[in-house]
């Protein structure tokens, strides 16, 4: 089966420092691959996603992710983090079939801190 | 998202008692999903809907089930509520593979 591994479970930055957040997918083939971030006590937001072609791809409020197929990984990165990034971050995976109903596995969340 | 909503947003209720959560799309998309979030398990799919009364279990469906009558609402429903599910649930819709989801602002429900 599908998993998603998120091993940071809690990450704190300074404001203005680089970010990664990692992302593993165990899988027989490259699936689709999504980040959604999660503000406190709102719904999950897609920040980006992947589907094929160039290997970095870039989303909203300034996020961009790298795919590398070789280390089955889909990190998420950002230059110079703001405070309003603080929130918690969802990696997940999607089946690529023929049917238009493959589920989203989610990975457990990384929660990201920012100090001034 | 101004497509999805979910009520109620916050509810308490007794152990034992049945609670309906409702989800309420305009975007007319086909595929509609409940999950619920709980700390150290990310979110966990309870039901899922691919069309006007064709729905499937997910990874957690004990305890709960689902209808969809038309395509804009997807009901919840906890036949007998237990502590266990003391939960944030959130609803999510989408049109197929390739676009991701859309979430709804979430439930937070708590049984006593």
């Amino acid at each position: 089966a599908q998993s998603v591994t998120q091993p940071d479970i809690h990450i704190t930055v300074s404001e203005g420092a680089s970010l990664e957040l990692r992302c593993n997918y165990s899988y027989g083939a490259t699936p689709y691959l999504f980040w959604y971030v999660q503000s406190p006590g709102q719904g999950l937001q897609l920040l980006l996603k992947y589907f094929s072609g160039d290997t970095l791809v870039q989303g909203i409020k300034g996020f961009e992710a790298e795919f590398k197929r070789s280390q089955s990984s889909f990190n998420l990165r950002k230059p110079s983090v703001h405070w309003s990034d603080a929130a918690e971050y969802f990696c997940a995976v999607q089946l690529i079939s023929n049917f238009g109903n493959e589920k989203l596995t989610f990975g457990t969340g990384t929660r990201l801190t920012i100090i001034p | 998202d101004a497509g999805i909503t979910q009520s109620p947003r916050h509810k308490v209720t007794e152990t034992g008692t049945p609670v309906t959560l409702r989800c309420h799309q305009t975007e007319n998309h086909r595929y509609m999903y409940w999950y619920r979030q709980d700390p150290g398990h990310g979110l966990r799919l309870i039901h899922y809907s691919y069309g006007v009364k064709d729905t499937d279990k997910g990874e957690v469906s004990d305890g709960y089930s689902v209808s969809r009558s038309k395509t804009e609402d997807f009901l919840l429903t906890l036949e007998s509520a237990t502590s266990s599910q003391t939960s944030v649930y959130f609803c999510a819709i989408s049109p197929g593979n390739y676009y991701g989801y859309t979430f709804g602002s979430g439930t937070r429900l708590t049984v006593v």
